[in-house]
């Protein structure tokens, strides 16, 4: 039972350039969430989705992008990154009905870092 | 918007116990205890639910008052594995999204 899984865990993107995190889960969660940690500071929620085919943005979803075609997956596409994106990305889920509610369980994190 | 923890940080020694704080400025449905070690990801603690079910974590406990819209998490006899940044996160309904707030650094030394 892997829980949460993000890949990378590392990357270096160069200004300008594109990229996709990868989140895949296998708890069956219909909640899935993308937060952004600058250091120092708290999670940013960047976008969410409470099931297949559904997303939302949070609180900074500017450059970012995502797309939730199954239950397990909800990658997050950077489009021409910037500086400002270099943080640590963490994925979360939570289930739904009688697991409503428990807490989040998040993935290890992708330190991503924008030159 | 954000809810507001306090205090930012909090150095205890071994045994010694801790209050941290979080307030909302709007009505809440849950509170949500997180607790993040440096490199790692955050670990869900404990929720604590309006209407008062509370769920706790070893010898970490907490409370929600309503009224006020602020939780309080307890470390009581702290241990060095309390060591670690403390998040709450508060949600305005049931399957509604977490707001974080900025986290309460705390160091237990021995």
């Amino acid at each position: 039972n892997a829980g949460v899984t993000q890949t990378p865990k590392f990357h270096i993107l160069k200004i300008g350039q594109s990229m996709t995190l990868q989140c895949t889960q296998d708890m069956n969660h219909n909640y899935m969430y993308w937060y952004r940690q600058d250091p120092g500071m708290g999670l940013k929620l960047i976008y969410y989705s409470v099931g297949a085919g559904i997303t939302d943005k949070g609180e900074v979803p500017n450059g970012y992008n995502v797309s939730r075609s199954t239950t397990e997956d909800f990658p997050l596409r950077l489009e021409l990154a910037a500086p400002s994106q270099t943080s640590v990305y963490f994925c979360a889920t939570k289930g739904s009905g009688q697991y409503l509610n428990y807490g989040y369980t998040f993935g290890s994190g992708t330190r991503l870092t924008v030159v | 918007q954000q809810p507001v923890q306090s205090p930012q940080a909090v150095i205890l020694r071994e045994g010694e116990d801790a209050v941290i704080n979080c307030s909302s400025s709007k009505a809440l449905y849950s509170v949500h205890w997180y607790r993040q070690k440096h490199g790692e990801a955050p670990v869900f603690l404990m929720i604590l639910l309006k209407g008062g079910e509370q769920k706790g974590h070893e010898k970490i406990s907490a409370s929600f008052n309503e009224k006020k819209q602020q939780s309080s998490l307890y470390l009581t006899a702290s241990q060095l594995s309390y060591s670690g940044t403390y998040f709450c996160g508060t949600e305005k309904a049931a399957g509604n999204k977490l707001t974080f707030g900025g986290g309460t650094r705390v160091l237990v030394k021995p």
